[in-house]
């Protein structure tokens, strides 16, 4: 248990589907992130969160919309993904930006 | 450019053998921090261990060890006495201090423990 919880663990979902992954972290932190984990690639972070405000997006798609209502909990909200969207979504947190990382266990993402 | 290297995709160790995992990074920051990360099966990340770039010894955490070469540019984890519970995947990061704590993963080295 890493203090960092994702919801749900596993996701299908079609193109024309809207949905959101959930991200909640019960150790007083105030950065957040995501990252995308695609199939043989490196770790791609995706936004970072500090004390809810966003830091830094690294130009993803807008059909990937973040939202970070307090320091504990990070969404992301999904619609009119691609297959290629297709991944293992990694939520992270640490005390500050540029601090060691905690992270979740993940959604795996499936777009059919 | 900044870039972490990981050529290994996939490694395989004897139960109770030692195994080194290559990782080479590549920055003009004098001031970085290198991290090694486990992945199990289950998706979530562990860090296992952290090599600041100013620090003049190896770090080491239990059966962790870091062989950090700055001028090779080169921060290899050496696991010792591996056990089955070691089979994951690791990742190695490289953190940037002066770009604001920008964090770049390598692509992973799969590691598989044989009985």
């Amino acid at each position: 248990e890493t203090g960092v919880t994702q919801t749900p663990r596993h996701l299908v979902m079609g193109m024309t589907n809207k949905k959101s992954l959930k991200c909640e972290q019960h150790l007083g932190h105030n950065a957040m992130y995501w990252y995308k984990q695609s199939a043989k690639k490196p770790l791609e972070l995706m936004f970072v969160y500090s004390l809810e405000e966003r830091v830094e997006n690294n130009s993803v798609p807008s059909r990937f919309s973040p939202e970070c209502p307090n320091s504990s909990h990070l969404f992301l909200h999904l619609h009119t993904l691609q297959p290629e969207d297709s991944a293992l979504y990694l939520c992270a947190s640490s005390p500050e930006t540029g601090e060691k990382l905690f992270f979740g266990s993940g959604t795996q993402l499936s777009v059919l | 450019a900044q870039k972490i290297t990981q050529t290994q995709p996939g490694m395989f160790v004897q139960e109770k053998e030692a195994v080194t995992l290559d990782c080479t990074y590549d920055t003009s920051d004098p001031s970085y921090g290198l991290f090694w990360y486990k992945q199990p099966s289950s998706g979530e990340m562990i860090f296992l261990i952290y090599q600041g770039s100013y620090d003049q010894q190896n770090a080491t955490e239990g059966r962790y060890s870091l062989n950090f070469q700055k001028a090779r540019k080169s921060a290899n984890l050496v696991i010792s006495a591996s056990q089955l519970g070691d089979s994951a995947m690791y990742f190695c990061a490289m953190r940037l201090y002066n770009q604001g704590g920008k964090l770049i993963f390598g692509q992973g080295t799969e590691l598989s423990v044989k009985p």
